[in-house]
């Protein structure tokens, strides 16, 4: 079956703080892709990649940095956590194929105080 | 104005009810429809996936696709306390180069269904 594995599944961080999220999936896809959800704003799409070393800018980049070292892994990174960084942080795989779903892991909820 | 639009709700009904949930797009070239469900506390999955206009059944769900009026509904009959989830349309169009494979969420429909 079909698995993203997100590291964490809650994470508190202070303001400041560097923040390393990550992400494998287990299904050799080619596309990952990072979102954060908030109440009211459903998901927002911050990075994706489509291929290893490679990504691309999503809705809301700005804050925000990736890396695609390996095809299996996908990471976000917050340079410098804000408040307003605090939210449920989603990654997703898919086949890059224009039908095809996204497998989400279960998301981490990221506090940062 | 959003390129995928979805009501959040809530949406509360008593179980048996008929669950109708609506998206409206504006971008002509989508042509893959989805429907996901999330659950509290976890990922979306998907539920249900469309192509062009028509409708397509799968148990107690109906998805249909009016491209011509760039509107995409999901239909639960008989609805059970156990459908009570976030509900988000997306779609997808024929891309191209780095946006293969991306795709357009609306922001969910949150809905209840009450024993």
């Amino acid at each position: 079956d079909v698995k993203v594995t997100q590291s964490s599944r809650y994470l508190v961080k202070r303001t400041g703080e560097k923040v390393f999220l990550e992400c494998v999936q287990d299904m050799d896809h080619e596309n990952m892709f990072w979102y954060r959800q908030d109440p009211g704003l459903g998901l927002r799409l911050i990075y994706f990649s489509y291929d290893v070393k490679m990504k691309e800018k999503g809705d809301i980049p700005e804050g925000y940095s990736v890396s695609r070292e390996k095809k299996e892994r996908f990471s976000l990174i917050l340079e410098s956590a804000s408040t307003n960084q605090t939210s449920m942080y989603l990654c997703a795989s898919s086949l890059r194929s224009y039908n095809s779903p996204l497998h989400f892991g279960n998301g981490t909820r990221l506090t940062v105080t | 104005q959003k390129e995928v639009e979805q009501d959040p709700g809530p949406l509360s009904v008593p179980e048996g009810a008929i669950v109708s949930l609506n998206c409206t797009y504006s971008n002509s070239a989508f042509q893959y429809f989805m429907w996901y469900r999330q659950y509290s506390r976890k990922g979306p999955e998907l539920l249900m996936y469309t192509y062009s206009s028509g409708n397509k059944e799968d148990g107690r769900f109906t998805a249909q696709v009016d491209k011509s009026s760039k509107y995409i509904s999901l239909f639960i009959r008989d609805s059970q306390p156990s459908d009570s989830a976030t509900y988000l349309c997306a779609m997808s169009d024929m891309g191209r180069g780095s946006t293969l494979g991306r795709l357009y969420f609306g922001r969910g429909t949150q809905l209840t269904v009450w024993p």
